[in-house]
C-alpha cells in the first residue's frame, strides 16, 4: 500500500523554467511533508517542508504548496538550474511518535541547458 | 559539524551469510533511523533508534535487526541474507523529538550486495 505517491518517474525542464514536482497522499494522517533531493552515491538532502497548519512555504527558489482537500503536494523550482538535476522524493510524516518518514517512489528531475 | 557516517560504504556477501552496518550520527542527535533503498521499493522505513530503545519498526521480517548504543551510534544487522536484500541502506539522524518532528539528516549509505 503505497501511502505516499509520485507519479512521474521523471520529468524534464528547460534551464531558466519552472519545474513542477507532484506528490499525492493518502493516509489523513500525515500531517508534516517534506522534500529531499537525492544524487547518485550520496544520501538524501533536505530541501524544504510543510506543516499542514500551512498552505505554502517558501525558500529561496523552492516553494512547496499544500491542498490538504485533495491530499496533494507539491514543489515549485524557479528559475531551475542545472545543479537542480536530481532525483527529488516526496515524505510524509505524524508529528507525534516517532520519527518515521514515508517516502514516493521519487521523480528524476533533468534541467536542460 | 561533521555529518552522518556509514560504515562500510560497500559490501558484498553470498545468500545465507550475515552482515553489520554501523552508523554514527551528527553529534548531538538521539535518534538514529534506518532505510532500505531499492529501485522497486524506493526508501522504506526499516526502524528508529531513541535512546538506546527501538522506538518505531517498520515491515520487514525479524532477520532485520538494530541497536542503539550509549554514544548514540547505532549498527543493523542483516541475517540469512537473501538476493532481495541487496540494496543501499541508509541512516538518518535527528536531535529527537517525541512530540514534535525534527529534520532527519542522512548518511552517503552503504551499498549491501548479495550474490
Amino acid at each position: 500500500d503505497q501511502q505516499v505517491k509520485q507519479n512521474s518517474p521523471s520529468l524534464s525542464v528547460q534551464e531558466g523554467r519552472i519545474s513542477i514536482l507532484n506528490c499525492d497522499y493518502t493516509n489523513s494522517m500525515f500531517d508534516y511533508f517534506l522534500w529531499y533531493k537525492k544524487y547518485p552515491a550520496e544520501g538524501p538532502t533536505f530541501l524544504i517542508s510543510i506543516s499542514s497548519i500551512k498552505d505554502k512555504n517558501e525558500d529561496g527558489r523552492f516553494t512547496v504548496f499544500l491542498n490538504k482537500s485533495a491530499k496533494h503536494l507539491s514543489l515549485h523550482i524557479v528559475p531551475s538550474q542545472p545543479g537542480d538535476s536530481a532525483v527529488y522524493f516526496c515524505a510524509a510524516s505524524v508529528t507525534q511518535g516517532a520519527q518515521k518518514l514515508v517516502f514516493g517512489q521519487g521523480t528524476r528531475l533533468t534541467i536542460n541547458p | 559539524k561533521a555529518g552522518v557516517t556509514q560504515t562500510p560504504r560497500y559490501l558484498i556477501k553470498t545468500r545465507g551469510q550475515q552482515v553489520t552496518l554501523s552508523c554514527s550520527p551528527i553529534s548531538g542527535h538521539r535518534s538514529v533511523s534506518w532505510y532500505q533503498q531499492t529501485p522497486g521499493q524506493g526508501l522504506q522505513f526499516l526502524f528508529e533508534y531513541f535512546s538506546e530503545t527501538q522506538r518505531n519498526k517498520g515491515n520487514f521480517p525479524g532477520r532485520f535487526s538494530g541497536r542503539q548504543f550509549s554514544n548514540s551510534r547505532s549498527e543493523m544487522n542483516v541475517s540469512t541474507l537473501e538476493l532481495g536484500d541487496s540494496a543501499l541502506y541508509l541512516c538518518a539522524s535527528s536531535l529527537s523529538g517525541s512530540f514534535s518532528y525534527n529534520e532527519q539528516f542522512f548518511g552517503p549509505g552503504t551499498r549491501l550486495t548479495v550474490l
